[in-house]
């Protein structure tokens, strides 16, 4: 099973502060990597698909950045609201085995008004 | 609308018995997927299918079994193997090639007493 971490585990930031936080994964066999949004009671949703080193994506307040070469992925929030409180999950997958992803254990954002 | 339904939302079951999960979808995806989600952690892969009549395990298939008769629907069987079957479940399908994103079912939560 490869070995995909998250950190922080949990933020709890106030209403207008940026925050990120990191997705680790294995630096070999890059195939893509996935950020996905899980807010209470509601099914999780895709923010980014991330396919080449140096990727940067962005939608509204949110972005993301990818290293594969060291094996990691940003997501930054900037101006947090509180409509962003959610987990955060990250998924990877190689290119040996593309049909499988390897989620993180998400991060969990709570953002205090 | 197009999207994934599972089936029920929540299901007690006795221990012993074997219980099936739902899962549908009309988005005409070829990839499904099935998730377990235990408190803690993130999302771990039981099984996913990218062809009908076709599927392959995840990181942690024992006690689980699946059929993909129609590219629609991708029914889960909890058997009386699965050792720690309580659990919240994920069903999630995606178009092919493998990376693109994946949309999820709104989950079922199996309670086995």
């Amino acid at each position: 099973i490869l070995n995909v971490e998250q950190s922080p585990q949990s933020l709890h930031v106030q209403e207008g502060d940026s925050t990120n936080f990191t997705c680790s994964f294995p630096s070999s066999n890059f195939y893509a990597l996935h950020w996905y949004r899980w807010e209470t009671a509601k099914s999780p949703e895709a923010l980014f698909v991330m396919t080449l080193n140096g990727d940067e994506k962005k939608k509204g307040r949110i972005s993301a950045t990818l290293n594969t070469k060291e094996g990691y992925s940003y997501l930054y929030i900037k101006g947090s609201q509180p409509e962003d409180s959610a987990t955060y999950l990250c998924a990877f997958k190689t290119n040996t085995n593309a049909g499988k992803s390897t989620f993180g254990d998400g991060t969990t954002l709570t953002v205090k008004p | 609308d197009g999207g994934i339904t599972q089936s029920p939302k929540y299901l007690f079951r006795k221990e012993g018995q074997n219980v099936t999960l739902s899962c549908e979808q009309n988005l005409n995806h070829d990839a499904m997927y099935w998730y377990r989600q235990d408190p803690g952690q993130g999302l771990r892969l039981i099984y996913y299918s990218q062809i009908v009549n076709d599927f392959q395990k995840g990181d942690i298939a024992e006690g689980y079994s699946v059929s993909r008769e129609k590219k629609e629907s991708f029914p889960l069987t909890v058997t009386s193997a699965q050792k720690n079957p309580t659990a919240f479940y994920l069903c999630a399908s995606s178009m092919l090639p493998s990376n693109t994103e994946a949309f999820f079912g709104q989950g079922t939560r199996l309670t086995v007493v």
